[in-house]
């Protein structure tokens, strides 16, 4: 069936760090992946996504990993700040309209 | 920048009661859905909606939910009937395109509290 399942659900990072969020996928068909990041009270908002055929694809400060051999998803976050504490959520674009989201993995940063 | 935004903020109800949850996409978005998550869990899929008539739904949504696109510009999810487990954050979301591939816009989202 299909899944979307995340490794940690909490993770610590000082300021300045570099972060790792990890997400599995058990659907070997999927083949569009999106990171989004909602912040309390807010709803989910878009960071980067990536399609099967790419195995890495980076924007600003983030970069996202794909693993397809081992359906594992990482979203890479660079200089980690403050404002980047939130819970992310990595999710799978399936065959039709609807996006498969995982359970998140909450990043707190100190300073 | 557009975005998509939702009414009320918070919405308690008693069980049994009516709601009607309202959204206003992006202008020139042509794909709209709903997605809930109870608190604590993840987002979960509900409904996406084109050219006037559902093209997806989940086991989630069933016949005490209806969406419904009364003019231009909104975009509305109903619950006929409320239940205690119907107490989640509703978000509404658009996207220009759908299908495979779909980067979709989110609202702030509406929390719906039945009592």
């Amino acid at each position: 069936g299909e899944s979307v399942g995340l490794h940690l659900p909490t993770l610590s990072v000082q300021e300045g760090d570099n972060s790792i969020i990890n997400c599995a996928y058990s659907n070997s068909a999927s083949d569009y992946f999106i990171w989004y990041k909602q912040e309390s009270g807010k709803g989910p908002q878009f960071i980067i996504d990536i399609r099967s055929n790419m195995d890495k694809r980076q924007g600003q400060r983030v970069t996202v990993l794909l693993n397809k051999t081992v359906k594992h998803l990482s979203l890479q976050i660079a200089a980690t700040q403050p404002g980047d504490s939130a819970v992310y959520f990595c999710a799978e674009g399936g065959n039709t309209d609807k996006l498969i989201f995982g359970t998140g993995t909450r990043l707190q940063v100190f300073p | 920048e557009p975005e998509v935004t939702q009414t009320p903020s918070h919405q308690v109800t008693q069980m049994g009661q009516e709601v009607i949850l309202r959204c206003v996409p992006i202008s020139n978005h042509l794909y709209f859905y709903w997605y809930r998550q109870i608190l604590g869990q993840k987002v979960e899929f509900l409904v996406s909606f084109y050219n006037n008539e559902i093209s997806e739904k989940s086991e989630i949504f069933d016949d005490q939910f209806s969406v419904e696109r009364p003019d231009g510009s909104n975009f509305t999810l109903k619950i006929r009937s409320t239940k205690l487990e119907d107490s989640a954050m509703y978000f509404c979301a658009s996207s220009e395109v759908g299908g495979r591939g779909t980067e979709a816009f989110f609202g702030q989202g509406t929390r719906l509290t039945v009592v």
